[in-house]
């Protein structure tokens, strides 16, 4: 069975700071990989992804992710955090091919302190 | 526009009272997910649903029921066996294998307390 663990529960990080919130995956076969952005009482919505070709991915606001097939880890970066950048994030893979469902870790609650 | 709807955003139950969230979605996907978030645990994943008329139990069934008469429709009742119901309840929905990846699309989330 596949899961995903996020190694850090909560992040707190001073504002303009850089964070990294990683992300590790485990599964037999390859997958696609998702990360999801959550403010609170709301949904959750996608940041970036990455399905095939480069390994890095970026997201429109400043947020990118490398997958590592060795270390099958997908690590979330920005190099300077905003006060708005506050949520939690969520790791999310997807086994390629059958039909096998989306599977969570338990997400990262990132705080930004001014 | 296309999107995820769920509705109500609260609601509160009395103990012993079975309760139905609704969940509708105009974006033209199979599948339909029902996902049940409390502090600290993350997403876990109570049915999921590839086809109308089909779904399939997740990790934590015990206590909630589902329904798919309709492609956009999938609606989740929290029955009176669900011991602790209290918690964040999330719908998604996405195309299936197959069809092209895509990720999952998610509504706002209702918030279900029992008083």
């Amino acid at each position: 069975a596949q899961s995903v663990t996020q190694l850090d529960s909560q992040v707190p990080v001073f504002e303009e700071a850089p964070v990294e919130l990683r992300c590790n995956y485990s599964s037999s076969v390859s997958v696609y990989l998702f990360w999801y952005v959550q403010y609170p009482n709301q949904g959750l919505q996608l940041l970036l992804k990455y399905l095939s070709g480069s390994t890095l991915v970026e997201s429109i606001n400043g947020f990118e992710a490398e997958f590592n097939k060795s270390q099958t880890s997908f690590h979330l970066r920005k190099p300077s955090v905003h006060i708005s950048d506050t949520a939690e994030y969520f790791c999310a893979a997807l086994p390629q091919g059958g039909s096998e469902k989306l599977v969570f870790g338990k997400g990262t609650k990132l705080t930004v302190n001014p | 526009d296309g999107g995820i709807t769920q509705s109500p955003k609260y609601l509160f139950r009395k103990e012993g009272q079975n309760v139905t969230l609704s969940c509708e979605q105009n974006l033209n996907h199979d599948a339909m997910y029902w996902y049940r978030q409390d502090p600290g645990q993350g997403l876990r994943l109570i049915y999921y649903s590839q086809i109308v008329n089909d779904f399939q139990k997740g990790d934590i069934a015990e206590g909630y029921s589902v329904s798919r008469e309709k492609k956009e429709s999938f609606p989740l009742t929290v029955t009176s066996a669900q011991k602790n119901p209290t918690a964040f309840y999330l719908c998604a929905s996405s195309r299936i294998p197959g069809q092209g990846v895509t990720e999952a699309f998610f509504g706002q989330g209702t918030r279900l307390t029992v008083v």
